[in-house]
């Protein structure tokens, strides 16, 4: 069975520190995709990143980053220079490549940037 | 990507009355579509699968009979919570199937479900 945890229930930082969200996850399948969404206090989802399981280079997109380590099973998200705006509930999650491509979500890390 | 609309956003309902959420998928034909839901600071949870033309598939725990989902058409699939108590009470959360390799997921908005 799939699960993704998410260890950091929440946290907190100042503004313009770096920040750290871990995920840690499980599957049986080979194939599978690593997902980023951001959940503002309105309730929609943004996504932010999608990484296939055969790609294990690193990302960076303007503050974000993300370390994909297929040896630990881990996919963890960086925010640079925090902002008061990335505050948010981040969420981790995992798909299988078949079938409908179902999603699981781990249990989200709230975080909060206070100025 | 998908661009996706529920609707409404939010509702108000008395216990044992029934609600219709719908979803939209506004630039995109969409055979399958998916139903989260998700209660006060916890995580998304899968409800259903929903293809067009055929029956949804639930998630274990799910009753059917309770969430009655259709999806009649490539762009409209809808959620009806039939006999709503208090503990119905949720973010529901649809999302659309798509992307050009038909592997990634659109969210809608979400409908805040709030029964008394």
């Amino acid at each position: 069975a799939q699960k993704v945890t998410q260890a950091q229930t929440e946290i907190s930082v100042v503004e313009k520190e770096d920040v750290t969200l871990d995920c840690v996850y499980e599957t049986r399948d080979t194939t599978y995709y690593l997902f980023w969404y951001k959940q503002p206090p309105s309730g929609e989802l943004v996504f932010l990143i999608r990484r296939n399981s055969f790609d294990e280079q690193n990302e960076i997109s303007g503050r974000y980053s993300w370390n994909f380590q297929k040896s630990t099973s881990s996919f963890n998200f960086t925010i640079t220079a925090s902002q008061v705006v990335d505050s948010a509930v981040y969420f981790c999650a995992l798909s299988e490549d078949t079938g409908f491509q179902k999603l699981v979500f781990g249990t989200g890390t709230r975080l909060l940037v206070s100025p | 990507g998908a661009v996706v609309s529920q609707h409404p956003s939010w509702v108000i309902c008395k216990s044992g009355t029934s609600v219709k959420i719908e979803c939209r998928s506004l630039d995109f034909q969409a055979t399958t579509m998916f139903w989260y839901r998700q209660f006060p600071k916890q995580s998304l949870m899968l409800m259903a699968t929903s293809n067009e033309g055929s029956k949804a598939t639930y998630e274990q725990g799910v009753e059917k009979d309770k969430f009655l989902i259709n999806h009649a058409s490539l762009t409209l699939s809808t959620l009806t919570v039939t006999s709503a108590h208090p503990e119905d009470s949720s973010f529901y959360i649809c999302s659309v199937l798509g992307g050009i390799s038909y592997n990634e997921q659109f969210f809608g908005p979400g409908t805040r479900l709030t029964v008394l």
